[in-house]
């Protein structure tokens, strides 16, 4: 079992449409970061978290560490929204962070 | 800032060459890392260093990879000599203590 799961893997939706992806983690965390990844391009930090809720835009993360779970939500969905949404928990004693398998969102107009 | 600068960004060489990657950190990040993305394995930790110290390099797959970090604005990763399997997306990434990494553009390596 992996120590980071993300669900789904793939993801599908039309403009405008409010969408959820889920992270669950198995070890103990510093923060948990949500990063994506934009078709042959790079990697950008969206959020890193230890806690609670953060919004940038339409971009939402939450955060429940006594359950061990994240969720990162896009509001009103946009076609330049698809992409690979990849969670990372950040170890307590440790520098390195484990990463999700990825989520490959399309958001089709 | 620009950013975290990598190069170069596409690398095309036979098998058995040698490559050596290059990153340009943030001006003023105390950590550098480096990472290999592929399809089969997702995102993988391969080093990273600490004020140029390298802390941790259990991800370096084998003697043919080394990194090193002579100074706070440069560092280089090397395969030597490179083979097929080395193929990927390898991404240099660096950040503050406590903070969010920032990630380059990557390097796609292609060995054939």
């Amino acid at each position: 079992k992996n120590e980071v799961e993300q669900s789904p893997q793939n993801l599908t939706a039309q403009e405008g449409e409010f969408i959820t992806i889920n992270c669950s983690y198995s070890v103990g965390i510093s923060a948990l970061h949500w990063l994506q990844q934009h078709p042959g391009g790079g990697i950008v930090s969206l959020f890193m978290l230890s806690s609670g809720k953060k919004k940038h835009g339409r971009l939402i993360a939450t955060i429940n560490i006594q359950e061990k779970h994240s969720s990162l939500h896009i509001t009103a969905s946009h076609p330049r929204d698809s992409a690979v949404y990849i969670c990372a928990a950040g170890g307590m004693y440790t520098d390195k962070l484990i990463f999700g398998t990825g989520t490959r969102l399309q958001v089709f107009p | 800032d620009a950013g975290v600068i990598q190069s170069p960004r596409h690398e095309v060489t036979e098998m058995g060459q040698e490559v050596t990657l290059r990153c340009k950190p943030i001006s003023g990040h105390d950590y550098l890392f480096w990472y290999r993305q592929t399809m089969m394995r997702g995102l993988e930790l391969l080093i990273y260093f600490n004020n140029n110290v390298p802390i941790d390099d259990s991800g370096m797959p084998e003697d043919r990879f080394s990194a090193k970090m002579p100074n706070a604005s440069f560092s280089t990763l090397k395969i030597q000599p490179s083979e097929p399997r080395d193929s990927a997306v390898y991404f240099c990434a660096s950040r503050l203590p406590g903070g969010k990494a920032f990630f380059g553009q990557g390097t796609r390596l292609t060995v054939v």
